[in-house]
């Protein structure tokens, strides 16, 4: 089952920020938390991932909370084209996977409609 | 680079027929996965591989088997099709080396069993 609990939709007004929220109450020391973005019918789209510290690359800002339990993915400034199904997950990242550590294992996410 | 690519796009085939979902990449990633996906729910995985010759189960395996005899390829083999297996199927590879490992999906194949 996935680790993550995120609301299952959301709206959000074009040009406005997007701010997605995702609760990992159970979430481990060494597992990261990632997001990813499906847009209708294609594959899953990586957009970032954190341990700890806020990150932000072009795409999007990840704030992680101090306790590690929540996190928000922020998209800063939402187009139309950002309407997708986003996923929050948590996994184990490194090297040698051996078993299923590192398997990507997606809940429902959250389907962020983009309003003109 | 062309990523990971998935062939066919669309198949449609008869309860007990059998086929090969193909996927490559050729960005020389040692992880490997597939997924199905069915309507409004998220992806499920199916099989994984860590590196060629070596492949394991994920979370919905029965009716399908892989097998991974080279880095760049991972086909997925439907013994004997059910309607249950309709569904989109999308394969995924990455690096594996670090924390940086994102995974990279191929655009599916929607497969249809009648």
């Amino acid at each position: 089952d996935a680790k993550t609990t995120q609301p299952p939709s959301m709206d959000c007004a074009e040009g406005r920020a997007a701010n997605l929220p995702c609760n990992h109450s159970t979430i481990s020391g060494n597992e990261y938390v990632y997001w990813y973005r499906q847009i209708h019918s294609q594959g899953p789209q990586y957009i970032i991932h954190g341990l700890k510290n806020n990150e932000t690359n072009e795409m999007a800002s990840l704030i992680i909370t101090e306790d590690r339990k929540s996190s928000t993915l922020i998209l800063p400034h939402a187009t139309l084209r950002d309407t997708a199904v986003y996923y929050c997950i948590v996994r184990v990242a490194g090297m040698n996977y051996g078993g299923s550590q590192g398997n990507l294992i997606f809940g429902k996410g959250t389907k962020l409609s983009v309003k003109p | 680079n062309a990523g990971v690519t998935q062939t066919p796009k669309f198949q449609v085939l008869k309860t007990g027929q059998s086929m090969t979902l193909q996927c490559a990449q050729d960005m020389n990633h040692e992880y490997m996965s597939w997924y199905r996906q069915d309507p409004g729910m998220g992806l499920r995985l199916i099989h994984y591989s860590v590196g060629a010759g070596i492949t394991d189960q994920g979370e919905v395996p029965n009716g399908y088997n892989v097998s991974r005899s080279t880095t760049e390829d991972f086909p997925l083999r439907l013994l004997s099709a059910a309607p249950s297996q309709t569904s989109v199927y999308f394969c995924a590879s990455s690096y594996g080396g670090d924390h940086t490992d994102t995974q990279y999906f191929g655009p599916g194949t929607r497969l249809t069993v009648l």
